[in-house]
C-alpha cells in the first residue's frame, strides 16, 4: 500500500511553454502533499506544501506565480511550471502524507524529469 | 530550525564489509529523523525512522541506525554490504509540521 505516482516521468518542452506534472496517491487519501526539486547530484529542496482545498504554502525563494500548485482532491496535486526556461530543468518529486492512527509518513513519487530546451 | 549534516558525500565499500553513513542533526526539540535511499531513476524509499521511541532503530534490508542525543547523531549502518546497496542515501529531519529537511546525500559505491 501507500503508493504515489507521478505523470509524466519525463517531459521535454520548449522555452516559454508551460508544463503540468501530476502527483497521485493511489491507495490512500492525502490532505497534504509536498513538492520538491532536485538538481543533478544535489539534495531535495522543498518547494511548497500543497493542502487540499486551500492555497499552497511556498518556501522562501520559490515563485508562486511560476510554480502553480493545485490540490483539488484528496488524491491529486498538480504542479504547473509556467513559462518554463532552461534553468527550470530539474527533477521534480512529490510526496503525499499518509496520516495513520499514530503516525504520519510521507510517501514519495518516482519523480518527473523536466528538460527545457 | 532543524538541519542535518551528512559528513560524507561519497562512501566506497567492498561487498560483504560493513557500511557506515554518518549524519549529525540540529534541532531545537526532540526530532523525528529518517533515512531514505534513492536508486537511480527510482523514487525515494524509506529505510527507517526514529520518532522518540527506541534509540536503536531497525529498518529494511538489514540497515539500522542509532539515535544518540548526546552526540546529536543518527548514523546509518549495515553489517554486510550488498551490490544492490549502491545508491544515494539521505538523512532527513522533520519539523513539527511534517516538513522534511534533507541532508546533502551520501553516494554509496559497492565494489565486488
Amino acid at each position: 500500500g501507500a503508493v504515489v505516482s507521478q505523470h509524466p516521468s519525463r517531459v521535454i518542452c520548449k522555452s516559454g511553454t508551460s508544463v503540468k506534472i501530476e502527483c497521485r496517491s493511489l491507495d490512500f487519501q492525502a490532505t497534504t502533499m509536498f513538492w520538491y526539486r532536485q538538481f543533478p547530484k544535489q539534495s531535495l529542496m522543498l518547494m511548497a506544501t500543497s493542502n487540499e482545498g486551500s492555497k499552497a504554502t511556498y518556501e522562501q525563494g520559490v515563485e508562486k506565480d511560476k510554480f502553480l500548485i493545485n490540490h483539488a482532491s484528496l488524491t491529486l496535486s498538480t504542479l504547473t511550471v509556467t513559462s518554463a526556461h532552461p534553468e527550470d530543468s530539474s527533477f521534480y518529486i512529490c510526496s503525499a502524507e499518509y496520516s495513520g492512527e499514530e503516525t504520519y509518513e510521507q510517501y514519495f513519487g518516482p519523480g518527473t524529469r523536466l528538460t527545457v530546451t | 530550525a532543524q538541519s542535518v549534516t551528512q559528513l560524507d558525500s561519497h562512501v566506497s565499500v567492498s561487498e560483504g564489509t560493513p557500511v557506515l553513513l554518518r549524519c549529525n542533526y540540529s534541532s531545537s526539540y526532540s526530532p523525528s529523523l529518517f533515512w531514505y535511499v534513492q536508486h537511480p531513476n527510482k523514487g525515494l524509499q524509506l529505510l527507517l525512522k526514529y520518532t522518540s521511541a527506541a534509540t536503536l532503530v531497525k529498518g529494511i534490508n538489514g540497515f539500522e541506525a542509532e539515535f544518540k542525543k548526546s552526540e546529536t547523531s543518527f548514523h546509518l549502518t549495515k553489517p554486510s554490504a550488498h551490490m544492490s546497496d549502491a545508491a544515494e542515501y539521505f538523512c532527513v529531519v522533520s519539523d513539527s509540521w511534517g516538513k522534511l529537511q534533507f541532508g546533502a546525500g551520501t553516494q554509496v559505491v559497492v565494489t565486488p
